[in-house]
Formats: C-alpha cells, sequence, structure tokens
C-alpha cells in the first residue's frame, strides 16, 4: 500500500536549469496538489488538478507548471529554475467524496536546491 | 487572503503530561479543520479533523477542540510519548473552495524525557 510517492527525493539543480518532479498515487483519489515549504512557513499550494486533464494555480503558482494526464500522476515542472525555488515540495491527494473525506495524503517530499 | 496562525512556534512537554497546542483562524467561512503531525524528513501525516458543526472530536489520545466564538482550535494529546515529538500544523478548508486547505506556520512539540 504505497499512498502517495514522489520522485526524486532529492536534487540539486543550477540556475536556469529546468527538472519535472513526480508525484504517483494508488488510491484512486481525484485531487492531487503541489505545494511548497520553506523554513519556519507552513505548507503553501503552488498548482492543484480537480480530475485527469484539468489543472488550477494555487496561492504561489510563479515559475512553476502542472501537468495531470493521467489520474494517478500529477507532475510539476520548473522550467528555469531560480534559488528562490529552493525548498521542500510536498505532493498530496484526497478524495472527492463527503465534506469528511477533505482529509489530504501527502508524499514524503522532494528536496530541491537551486545553486 | 485570511491565513491560520499558530499562538506559539515551539512547546516543550515532560513525557506523559498532557500537551495542548493551540491555532487561531480568521475566516468564519471556513467549514473544515484539520490537524496534521510532522517528523523530520518526512511528509505531513494526518491525526484528527473536525466540521465546523462540532465543538469537539476525539481520537486515540487526541482531541481536537473547536470554539467558532473567537475562531480558536486546539489540538490536545493526552499522555504526552518521545514519539508525539514533531512539527503540528493546523488547516482550515474555506467552504466551497475546491478542497483547498491553508495552512498554518507549525508548532513544535519536544517532549521531554
Amino acid at each position: 500500500n504505497a499512498g502517495v510517492t514522489q520522485t526524486p527525493k532529492f536534487r540539486v539543480l543550477k540556475t536556469g536549469q529546468s527538472m519535472t518532479l513526480l508525484c504517483a498515487q494508488d488510491m484512486n483519489h481525484e485531487y492531487m496538489y503541489w505545494y511548497r515549504q520553506d523554513p519556519g512557513m507552513g505548507l503553501r499550494l503552488i498548482h492543484y488538478s480537480v480530475g485527469e486533464g484539468t489543472t488550477a494555480k494555487g496561492e504561489v503558482p510563479d515559475g512553476y507548471n502542472v501537468s495531470r494526464l493521467k489520474k494517478q500522476n500529477f507532475l510539476l515542472g520548473l522550467e528555469s529554475a531560480a534559488p528562490s525555488q529552493t525548498s521542500v515540495y510536498f505532493c498530496a491527494s484526497s478524495y472527492i467524496g463527503s465534506l469528511a473525506k477533505n482529509i489530504q495524503y501527502f508524499g514524503a517530499g522532494t528536496r530541491l536546491s537551486v545553486l | 487572503g485570511e491565513s491560520v496562525g499558530l499562538h506559539l512556534p515551539t512547546l516543550s512537554v515532560q513525557e506523559g503530561d498532557n500537551s495542548i497546542i493551540n491555532c487561531a483562524y480568521s475566516n468564519s467561512a471556513s467549514d473544515y479543520f484539520i490537524w496534521y503531525k510532522q517528523e523530520s524528513g518526512k511528509g505531513p501525516q494526518f491525526i484528527i479533523d473536525i466540521r465546523s458543526n462540532m465543538d469537539k472530536r476525539q481520537g486515540q489520545r487526541v482531541t481536537v477542540l473547536l470554539n467558532k466564538t473567537v475562531k480558536h482550535l486546539s489540538l490536545q494529546i493526552a499522555a504526552t510519548q518521545p514519539g508525539d515529538s514533531a512539527v503540528y500544523f493546523c488547516a482550515e478548508k474555506v467552504g466551497g473552495s475546491a478542497r483547498q486547505l491553508t495552512f498554518g506556520s507549525g508548532t513544535q512539540l519536544t517532549v521531554l524525557p
């Protein structure tokens, strides 16, 4: 029972390089989210998806793009990495059901450093 | 936009004592609240949630209290254990917001031997 799996776990980039973070969930959840977490701060929503083929901007979307081509996968892309994007990135997913099912399940995170 | 905040950034308790972690929110339209535990190097883990039509909810060793009058949320951990040492986040969901959660900055709980 894997839950939410993020790859890679660690990555170091040079300024201007690009990369894609992959999130996969095996719980058949409709909703998926990408957050970033910076020291001393809570999680901030980058982008989210309410279903296959749909994405929407969150609180801090600039510099990121996302795609949800398959229900189980949610990709986060950095086209031209900047030092300000050094952070820990978390993916989460949640069930589409009733209000009581708003629980988001998180992956273990990807630590990204941009030099 | 409105966001969730925490009264204290750190909390230290003796092993075996009860812990109380507080959270203030300012959006009166929030209809759901959730607490997460995050251990070092790991992703947030669900602890307990509560809907706005409830005042209290209990889980295993944890209780969440909601006071809508003063917009205050608390997490009580009974008989705190070393394994409870972690950062605790509260989050709120505003009604009709496509299930987006707004997270507070977290409280670091340290359990002393």
